[in-house]
């Protein structure tokens, strides 16, 4: 069974950081895409960003680009989202999913697709 | 990267069916096959509904369906119950290997 299992959400201070991270099972993390997608208080998704299966490429929302890292470490099967710099427009329930793909012919290459599993999300408060 | 548009909200009887619109752009929905579709319960994680426009992962009722034209896509759920009452979420690939989620509609059924 595939589960996602999201930590480190808490309160921090605008201007602070913090890491949230993502724990996988059931699957084999390191075949890929993974993504975090949040969600303000009674707000909609947002995509925040993604990573291909070995890291390589990494890719953001263009509100937290400089900001938030991706990462991944296919060895601990983790997934996870260094955040400094933080703004009270970051509060919100942080997602981690699985990002399933589609293969691209013109590029010859795997390309993120849809999110067919996602984790209980893990909340971020930015406050003073 | 601007939200891809939804009604705010859509309602309809039990039994009856109702259709959701997710608007954008030549650069997004318009250009790949694949658009995805959330269902949102309060309090709980996202669940994928269709994918690829109109594909049903495992488990999901066929009474959810999906079509597309030009840049809109939609989201039919016919036969309406109350277990349908949700937000919904379209998400659309808007190239170089980033997603844009819809602004969110609320179903309601009456």
């Amino acid at each position: 069974e595939v589960q996602l299992a999201e930590s480190g959400g808490g309160w921090v201070q605008p201007g602070g950081s913090l890491r949230l991270s993502c724990a996988a099972s059931g699957f084999r993390f390191m075949n890929y895409w993974m993504t975090w997608v949040r969600q303000a208080p009674g707000k909609g998704l947002e995509w925040v960003a993604n990573i291909r299966h070995d890291g390589s490429d990494k890719y953001y929302v263009d509100s937290v680009k400089g900001r938030f890292t991706i990462s991944r470490d296919n060895a601990k099967n983790s997934l996870y989202l260094h955040m400094n710099s933080l703004r009270v427009e970051d509060t919100a329930v942080y997602y981690c999913a699985r990002d399933d793909e589609f293969y691209d012919y013109s590029s010859g290459t795997y390309r993120p697709s849809h999110f067919d599993y996602w984790g209980r999300g893990t909340l971020v408060t930015v406050s003073s | 990267q601007s939200a891809l548009t939804q009604p705010a909200s859509v309602s309809g009887s039990p039994g009856q069916s109702i259709t959701i619109s997710c608007t954008g752009t030549s650069s997004d929905v318009g250009s790949f096959n694949l658009v995805s579709w959330y269902q949102q319960h309060p309090g709980k994680a996202p669940k994928l509904m269709l994918f690829e426009d109109n594909k049903r992962p495992s488990g999901v009722s066929d009474r959810f369906s999906g079509s597309k034209s030009g840049n809109t896509a939609s989201l039919t759920i016919s036969g309406l119950q109350a277990e349908d009452e949700a937000d919904y979420y379209c998400c659309s690939y808007a190239g170089g290997d980033t997603h844009v989620f819809g602004s969110g509609t609320k179903v309601t059924v009456l």
